[in-house]
């Protein structure tokens, strides 16, 4: 049984950093690509960022380029999201996501249960 | 521009049928989509990837009481013999140079 499971949210002040987790099991972690999406306040889901199965290609959403890292540890079966120079709108649940594919964009075939950021003094 | 229009919310009574409609943007008329379920407080769900030809391969565990369709541009979820646990938010995704979701249907089955 696949599972996805995410550890590290909490409160931070605006302009502080946090790391996120996800711990996978029951597929071969290192096969597929992995991702973080969040809500979007009145506009659904937003897709955050993707790193392939080898961790050797990340891609970012356009709202967190240059303060956000997406990181594996394929020997540990985890995904991280290091998460600096948050802001207030950068509060959400943060979900990770497996790809269908290795490499590239694809569809999402299974879901964590989510941790939540919030960002405020 | 890759977009996915959905609309906001949608109601059926406990035992119909819905169709939940997810229309991509001028020029993307061909791309696959998958379709992904969350209801309160839970984590999405995967419910199924719904191809360009119009099948589809559904996920671990999702009954047949859902499936989906196209035509043209739209992408169409039907879940019939609606049940209490089916009130929840449903969402499109497609991919391309990215990642897109629609902005989602909130299901009310009364």
């Amino acid at each position: 049984e696949v599972q996805l499971l995410e550890s590290g949210g909490g409160l931070v002040q605006p302009g502080g950093s946090l790391r996120l987790s996800c711990a996978a099991s029951g597929f071969t972690f290192s096969s597929y690509a992995m991702n973080w999406v969040r809500p979007a306040p009145g506009k659904g889901l937003e897709w955050v960022s993707l790193i392939s199965g080898s961790g050797d290609t990340t891609y970012y959403a356009d709202s967190v380029k240059g303060r956000f890292t997406i990181s594996r540890d394929n020997s540990k079966n985890t995904l991280y999201l290091q998460m600096n120079g948050l802001r207030a709108e950068d509060t959400a649940i943060y979900y990770c996501a497996k790809g269908a594919s290795i490499t590239g964009y694809n569809y999402f075939d299974y879901w964590g249960q989510g941790t939540l950021v919030t960002v405020s003094s | 521009q890759l977009v996915l229009t959905q609309s906001p919310s949608a109601s059926a009574s406990l035992g119909a049928s819905v169709k939940l409609t997810c229309t991509l943007s001028s020029g993307h008329s061909s791309y696959a989509i998958a379709w992904h379920q969350q209801q309160p407080e839970k984590g999405p769900r995967y419910l199924m990837k719904l191809n360009s030809d119009g099948s589809h391969n559904k996920g671990d565990g999702i009954p047949d009481r859902f499936s989906g369709s196209r035509s043209g541009a739209e992408r169409y979820l039907t879940i019939s013999s609606l049940q209490s646990e089916d009130e929840a938010d449903y969402y499109c995704q497609t991919w391309g140079t990215g990642v897109v979701f629609g902005g989602g249907t909130k299901l009310t089955v009364l």
